[in-house]
């Protein structure tokens, strides 16, 4: 079973646009992680919150963690046409369970 | 900090036959995981392992599937009889104790 979900599953955006993808989860977390595929590769850590913080930044990712809704959101700034893939939210306190992602596509 | 390495990164084999990979952890992580990925899908859980012992197993490591980790370092994954529905990618990935995983780029089987 898979603990986060993803919204939206696919998104397409100009390049220079902003995007946002969401996570929910089901059961309390001690942290949220968000991760980074591209196409045939392995998975990229991006970001880690903890469960006592609400938003991280670095560089040009923003995440927000609300523990009350079981929900956390991405934003991406300034889109460039290498941030296409997948992006995928991670959660469990122990080893992570990951959901099926959103496949984020910058177009030119 | 070499990475985690992950060996072979494809594989074709037919169906029944057997297939094994391998994969080198970042030497200062303890804990190692493994993860199937299937077309369109988030990495499912299989095992992990904290140094030699082998602490959790999914539904998904059917009594074909087994994993091993001697001496706490390398792992292998070796899955026996293969079927068509075992295709997919093969994911590793070790743990720094602050709790990210760092993945190597995956080990593709095909079953013929």
């Amino acid at each position: 079973s898979q603990q986060g979900e993803e919204d939206p599953q696919a998104l397409s955006i100009q390049e220079g646009e902003n995007a946002t993808m969401n996570c929910s989860y089901k059961t309390s977390i001690n942290n949220l992680q968000w991760y980074r595929q591209n196409s045939g590769r392995g998975l990229v850590h991006l970001i880690l919150i903890r469960s006592n913080e609400r938003e991280k930044h670095s560089g040009r990712l923003r995440v927000t963690l609300d523990t009350s809704k079981k929900s956390s959101s991405l934003l991406i700034t300034a889109s460039r046409a290498a941030d296409t893939a997948s992006y995928f939210c991670a959660t469990g306190p122990d080893g992570l369970t990951f959901g099926k992602g959103t496949h984020l596509i910058i177009q030119p | 900090d070499t990475g985690v390495s992950q060996d072979p990164r494809h594989k074709i084999t037919k169906r029944g036959q057997n297939v094994t990979f391998r994969c080198d952890p970042i030497s200062e992580h303890n804990r190692l995981y493994w993860y199937r990925q299937t077309l369109g899908q988030g990495p499912e859980f299989l095992t992990y392992f904290q140094n030699e012992a082998q602490l959790e197993k999914s539904r998904l490591l059917s009594d074909r599937f087994s994993a091993e980790r001697p001496k706490g370092s390398f792992s292998t994954l070796e899955i026996q009889r293969t079927e068509q529905g075992d295709s997919a990618m093969y994911l590793c990935a070790s743990i720094r104790n602050t709790g990210e995983l760092f993945f190597g780029e995956g080990s593709r089987l095909t079953v013929l």
